[in-house]
């Protein structure tokens, strides 16, 4: 059985701050991926990123950044520099082949001016 | 742009109401979901559906069905509406495993269910 935890509910910080919201996944499989979605308070989920389990190369978009490490089984997330755009729900996921995406209950992120 | 369109942002129903709750996507994807999103439980997956006129539980169908006659629609089907039914509700689309094995799934907008 897979199994997503993000163990932060809320996270609150000001803006221009650094923030790492937490992954941890559970697979018995050896093949899976990972992703990260973002809801904004629109409410529609936004793709960010998705990862295959033998990449473990970290990544780097703009102020986003992914650091995957199959030794602690986490997959997180860190925002450079916040903006109050930033403010949303975060949230981790994971399938396995041919199994649908199992979410962990999200993080939400309020960054304040 | 993949698009997937939910009918309505948000509903109102009262108890023992059947309530339909239409999805649509325009990129011809095979897999379709609807999930339940509550405060603290995260998204819950109701229903899936690999194909037209196929459909597998999720880990919540109790309560709940759906119909995929066609494959750029799924619907989710509250036979009986009951309060503890009143949530948010997002359908998403993804490729076909087949095609894709790490294909992300595309969400619509979301309904947000009341029932009184």
């Amino acid at each position: 059985a897979q199994k997503v935890t993000q163990a932060q509910t809320e996270i609150s910080v000001v803006e221009k701050e650094d923030v790492t919201l937490d992954c941890v996944y559970e697979t018995r499989d050896t093949t899976y991926y990972l992703f990260w979605y973002k809801q904004p308070p629109s409410g529609e989920l936004v793709f960010l990123i998705r990862r295959n389990s033998f990449d473990e190369q970290n990544e780097i978009s703009g102020r986003y950044s992914w650091n995957f490490q199959k030794s602690t089984s986490s997959f997180n997330f860190t925002i450079t520099a916040s903006q109050v755009v930033d403010s949303a729900v975060y949230f981790c996921a994971q399938n396995s082949g041919y199994s649908t995406l199992t979410f962990g209950k999200g993080t939400m992120l309020l960054v304040s001016p | 742009d993949v698009k997937v369109t939910q009918s309505s942002r948000y509903l109102v129903k009262r108890t023992g109401e059947k309530v339909f709750l239409e999805c649509v996507q325009d990129m011809d994807h095979e897999n379709m979901f609807w999930y339940r999103q509550d405060p603290g439980l995260g998204l819950r997956l109701i229903y899936f559906s690999y194909d037209v006129k196929m459909k597998e539980k999720g880990d919540i169908p109790e309560g709940y069905s759906v119909s995929r006659e066609k494959k750029e629609r799924f619907s989710l089907i509250l036979e009986s509406a009951s309060t503890n039914q009143t949530s948010m509700y997002l359908c998403a689309s993804s490729l076909s495993f087949h095609r894709d094995l790490n294909t992300e799934a595309f969400f619509g907008q979301g309904t947000r269910l009341t029932v009184v």
